[in-house]
């Protein structure tokens, strides 16, 4: 399967732990954008990444969230110190290159705060 | 104003029949759109891509874009029960690398 992966699928946190959400583009991708979906409403991006490098980050909270995406291996979006706000569905797309392209998303992580 | 703006609906129609979904966009500029359809529970999938003027066809589907009215709309021929969804309306804005998503129709198609 050459599609988007991302892990885990559902993930529970209590307040005040880490979560970390990884996201693994297509083959051949190298942009990768993170979005969350909160219940009933519409994807509010958070960051676009390049390998290694952080475009666009416009959409990140200021604190308590980070992402990167390694020369090696997935990206990943950070939220330390977690809250119930935090709860939502976080999707990855991936597209082969910047603008105007498709992006492929994939299944999404469920992050539960209790 | 939002960046993209849909009726949230809920629409629907008969089997067999048109169903309609419009979206407009505040960015002039802007250059890219896309139709994504989403199961409940499930993540978006593409439908359709459209950067020109006009109509573009795929199938049952068929992208339509005005960019002087800021209009795109998709239109879904022989509708099926199982294009019962909620269909979100994606553009890329000139100035920047975001895709402003809207907050999606939901569509059931009656058997």
């Amino acid at each position: 399967n050459a599609g988007v992966m991302q892990n885990p699928r559902h993930l529970v946190r209590r307040r005040g732990q880490e979560a970390r959400l990884r996201c693994s583009p297509m083959k051949g991708h190298s942009h990768v954008y993170w979005y969350r979906q909160l219940p009933e409403e519409g994807l509010k991006f958070m960051v676009y990444l390049q390998k290694e490098n952080i475009i666009d980050e416009s959409g990140m909270p200021k604190e308590r969230f980070s992402a990167e995406f390694p020369k090696e291996g997935p990206s990943i979006l950070r939220i330390q110190q977690v809250v119930r706000g935090d709860s939502a569905a976080y999707f990855c797309a991936s597209s082969p290159r910047r603008g105007n392209n498709e992006q492929f998303f994939g299944p999404g992580t469920r992050l539960t705060v209790l | 104003q939002k960046e993209v703006e849909q009726n949230s609906g809920p629409l629907s129609v008969p089997e067999g029949a048109i169903a309609s979904l419009n979206c407009t966009y505040s960015d002039r500029g802007s250059q890219s759109f896309f139709w994504y359809r989403q199961y409940s529970g499930k993540s978006p999938e593409l439908i359709m891509s459209i950067y020109s003027n006009g109509d573009k066809e795929d199938g049952r589907f068929t992208a339509q874009l005005n960019k002087a009215s800021q209009y795109v709309s998709l239109l879904i021929r022989d509708s099926q029960p199982s294009d019962s969804a909620t269909y979100l309306c994606a553009v890329n804005m000139a100035a920047g690398n975001q895709f402003y998503f809207g907050t999606g129709t939901s569509l059931t198609v009656i058997p």
